[in-house]
């Protein structure tokens, strides 16, 4: 079954440091997602990202993230400057379109910002 | 904007017995899709079962089946027969695209 593949699985970081957080979303999904989920706490939409474009962004995702698709496969997240309350699980997801179908989540890449 | 609420911080269950998960929502919305998500300590999250707003009929999934009644906006999950390896997180989920997430229920079966 095709799988969205995120790496690195864990990143530990230090405050003000640059991380980019690499996704390969399944390869026919035109609609890439990010979520971020702090310990202990529900799962929070990001971004969402269409046609090479932004097309959602919630509160969360200020001047210090950005999303990128450099090439035909890979979806990334930047965040320029990590701060502690960084520290998340951040979730790639990818969709066909509505997400009547195939709405699948990778694995998640933990973050921690020492 | 959309809330969930899922109302049951923890749930147990006896191992072969049947649990029902609450969750109810509220959106503006008026074509949207549920999700029930199950995250395990390895904090994966696996889609459990997927509901069309504008279906009637309840989605089922072998052992899951949830209780749709998109009038009073409520998606619970029943989960038949227990087993050890349902233990886990359980996020029920609302949207078209960006997806809303309550704040989970802690499933514990019991042996």
């Amino acid at each position: 079954e095709p799988e969205v593949t995120q790496t690195p699985s864990h990143q530990v970081t230090q405050m003000g440091q640059e991380v980019i957080l690499r996704c390969v979303p399944i390869s026919n999904h035109l609609y890439f997602y990010w979520y971020r989920q702090i310990l202990g706490q529900k799962v929070e939409f990001l971004v969402s990202f269409y046609n090479n474009e932004i097309s959602e962004k919630s509160e969360i995702f200020d001047d210090q993230f950005s999303v990128e698709r450099p090439d035909g496969s890979n979806f990334t997240l930047k965040i320029r400057s990590t701060k502690l309350e960084d520290s998340a699980m951040y979730f790639c997801a990818s969709s066909e379109g509505r997400p009547n179908y195939g709405y699948t989540f990778g694995s998640g890449t933990r973050l921690t910002v020492v | 904007a959309q809330t969930v609420t899922q109302s049951q911080p923890e749930m147990s269950v006896q191992e072969a017995e049947t649990v029902t998960l609450s969750c109810t929502y509220d959106t503006s919305e008026s074509d949207y899709y549920l999700f029930w998500y199950k995250q395990p300590p390895s904090r994966q999250m696996i889609l459990v079962i997927r509901q069309e707003a504008y279906k009637q009929q309840n989605a089922t999934e072998n052992r899951f089946s949830v209780n749709f009644q998109k009038a009073a906006k409520s998606f619970s999950l029943k989960i038949s027969d227990s087993q050890l390896g349902d233990a886990a997180m359980y996020f029920c989920a609302v949207g078209s695209y960006q997806l809303t997430f309550g704040k989970g229920t802690k499933l514990s079966v019991i042996p």
